[in-house]
């Protein structure tokens, strides 16, 4: 079936550098995209969301770009920080209801 | 306020055994989901509580899942008899309304063995 994917698994970065996570959607009728980001014993937490009448959206030094062309979604980090480090989902809300498609989840490290 | 708690946050069963995991969702949402991450795959919704109604359970992935949400407040999930395949983080999240941000539990991490 069709599923949201990640193109990369891990992602290091340095201290007061920028991240960018990607992500690919393959459902063209999805609507609303979200970020989660999972610390280690917890549970996901919103980060950001993005619906597709938009095509960027900026929260407090993340912002999430949405190509529909492409089918791809982004979530940029601006200096990260070692709290930063965590596992990102990008997830797809297909139905307009609360069941969402994740991705397998990106694990970013910070290095200090 | 609190937010989702689940229990346990670990459960350690021998295969065929029973487990059943709980949730209480933030007071207040009529919206309640299961979610579980199973080899380190993606996240997959398992099912949906609309206060005691199943709204979608079509994630479920056999017979032997049994999920419940008697009165509309806290829900559990039953896995009778559980099997290897069923190893993973199951989360529980709420929200407010259909479609409104999810709040997700630390989730409770199963192992059969």
């Amino acid at each position: 079936g069709e599923s949201v994917g990640l193109h990369l698994p891990t992602l290091s970065v340095q201290e007061g550098d920028n991240s960018i996570i990607n992500c690919a959607y393959s459902n063209s009728a999805s609507d609303y995209f979200i970020w989660y980001k999972q610390e280690s014993g917890k549970g996901p937490q919103f980060i950001i969301d993005i619906r597709s009448n938009m095509d960027k959206r900026q929260g407090q030094r993340v912002t999430v770009l949405l190509n529909k062309t492409v089918k791809h979604l982004s979530l940029q980090i601006a200096a990260t920080q070692p709290g930063d480090s965590a596992v990102y989902f990008c997830a797809e809300n297909i139905d307009g209801g609360n069941k969402l498609v994740f991705g397998a989840g990106t694990i970013l490290r910070v290095k200090s | 306020e609190a937010g989702v708690t689940q229990f346990p946050s670990h459960s350690v069963i021998e295969k065929g055994q029973t487990v059943t995991l709980r949730c209480d969702p933030i007071s207040g949402h009529d919206n309640l989901y299961w979610y579980r991450r199973v080899m380190g795959k993606e996240i997959k919704f398992l099912l949906h509580f609309v206060k005691e109604s199943k709204q979608d359970e079509s994630g479920m992935p056999n017979n032997r899942f049994l999920a419940e949400r008697t009165g509309g407040t806290y829900s559990t999930l039953k896995v009778q008899p559980a099997e290897l395949e069923d190893s993973g983080v199951y989360f529980c999240a709420s929200s407010q309304d259909i479609g409104g941000k999810l709040f997700f539990g630390s989730g409770t991490q199963l192992s059969v063995l």
